[in-house]
Order: structure tokens, then sequence, then C-alpha cells
């Protein structure tokens, strides 16, 4: 099982927003509105920050929400804040066998 | 407050063994499914094994079926991973997670401990 393909980077201004988007196929993003989206400090654990493709967790800012269409989900951050740099995992289910595939990570820059 | 603290990892030589532990607090944890997730030297996340609440259904990624073994101690609140025959490939910081009951993501993780299978 491939790992889901993230862009490496992503780079914008405090308070413009970004979208980060998350490739699978047909056997996990596509197949399962399963997708969760991890949020990584350095040298911190993982934070789940979107889950079920479009859901947040109590406590994570409405600045966060999620999408998915076909085989790409995506996490857009809006109001861009230096806060938000990070890297960012997508995660999915991917069905009995393989269970989770995780994406390749994007790093976000606050400029 | 939900914590998960994970120990035993450190510097193995390849072809060795390792425990890794994590206990669980804050929570009824005999009610999760419960797994670890590991990150490579600078690399990204890649789960690597599931297990019931009550320890009757495992599962692995690939690259470590017939080596590591989870396992749970619910009276304990504990959580592990046992890995044998190590690889320089199997060097990571290794997380446990929880999942919520019916769902598919990971909600609380601990810290992670560092794995380092090297000469």
């Amino acid at each position: 099982q491939s790992a889901l393909t993230q862009p490496a980077s992503v780079s914008e201004s405090p308070g413009q927003s970004i979208t980060i988007s998350c490739t699978g196929t047909s056997s996990d993003v596509g197949s399962y509105n399963l997708v969760s989206w991890y949020q990584q400090h350095p040298g911190k654990a993982p934070k789940l920050m979107i889950y079920e493709g479009s859901k947040r967790p109590s406590g994570v800012s409405n600045r966060f929400s999620g999408s998915k269409s076909g085989n790409t989900a995506s996490l857009t951050i809006s109001g861009l804040q230096a806060e938000d740099e990070a890297d960012y995992y997508c995660c999915s289910y991917a069905g009995s066998s393989t269970h989770y595939v995780f994406g390749t990570g994007t790093k976000v820059t606050v400029l | 407050e939900v914590q998960l603290v994970e120990s035993g990892g450190g510097l193995v030589q390849p072809g060795g063994s390792l425990r890794l532990s994590c206990a669980a607090s804050g929570l009824t944890f005999s009610s999760y499914w419960m797994s670890w997730v590991r990150q490579a030297p600078g690399k990204g996340l890649e789960w690597v094994a599931n297990i019931k609440q009550d320890g009757s259904e495992k599962y692995y990624v690939d690259s470590v079926k017939g080596r590591f073994t989870i396992s749970r101690d619910n009276a304990k609140n504990a959580l592990y991973l046992q890995m044998n025959s190590l690889r320089a490939e199997d060097t990571a910081v290794y997380y446990c997670a929880r999942y919520p009951v019916g769902a598919s993501h990971f909600d609380y993780w601990g810290q992670g401990t560092l794995v380092t299978v090297s000469s």
C-alpha cells in the first residue's frame, strides 16, 4: 500500500488561506469517508485536526476545514496564523487488510 | 485528562529485540482499540499495528508482520509492542494512539519513544 500523495510544502502570508491536497486511490480515500488530518509541530506528537473528512474535534479552530472529492481529500486553513506553521498529514482508512495509510506530509510555512 | 506515555525505546543492534510499553490513564482503557504509529527520522507517519479492546483481533502493516507483536493488559491499562528481528529501517519514534469507539481516526497520542537500530 503506497502512501497518500501530498504536496511537500505550502507557503502563504498571515491572514491568507491555503489548501492541502491528499490524493489516494479508489481503495482508500475514494472508498471511505474516513480521512483524518493531523498537525505536527517539530518534536511533538501529532494532533487530530479533522476526522471523517470534515468534522472538527472539540477545541480545534473553525479556521480548519476538510472536504473530499473522488480520490482526493483536502484540508483548508483560513486566516493563516504563525502558530499554524507545522507539518500536516492526512490519513485514510484503507480496508480490513491494509487498515490505515498516511499521507507523505506537507510542511506549511507562514511567511 | 487522557494521557498516553510510551517507554522502552533505545539503541539496539540489527537482529535484536525490544519491547515498548504505553501506559494509559484518564480513560477506560478496555473500551478502546489502540494502535502503534511510527515516524522515521525526518520522515512521515506510518501505521504499524492495531489491537481490539479485548485483544482478540490484531492487525499489522506488512513490513512488520511476523516480527512485531502488539498486546495489551487491560488490568494494567497498558499497551505493548514486542519487536523482534529488528532492522535499520525500523528506526523511528514509536507513538501509541487511541481511536474512539466505532471510529477510524486517532484522537489521542503519546509523546513517543525513539527506537534506534544500529550496530
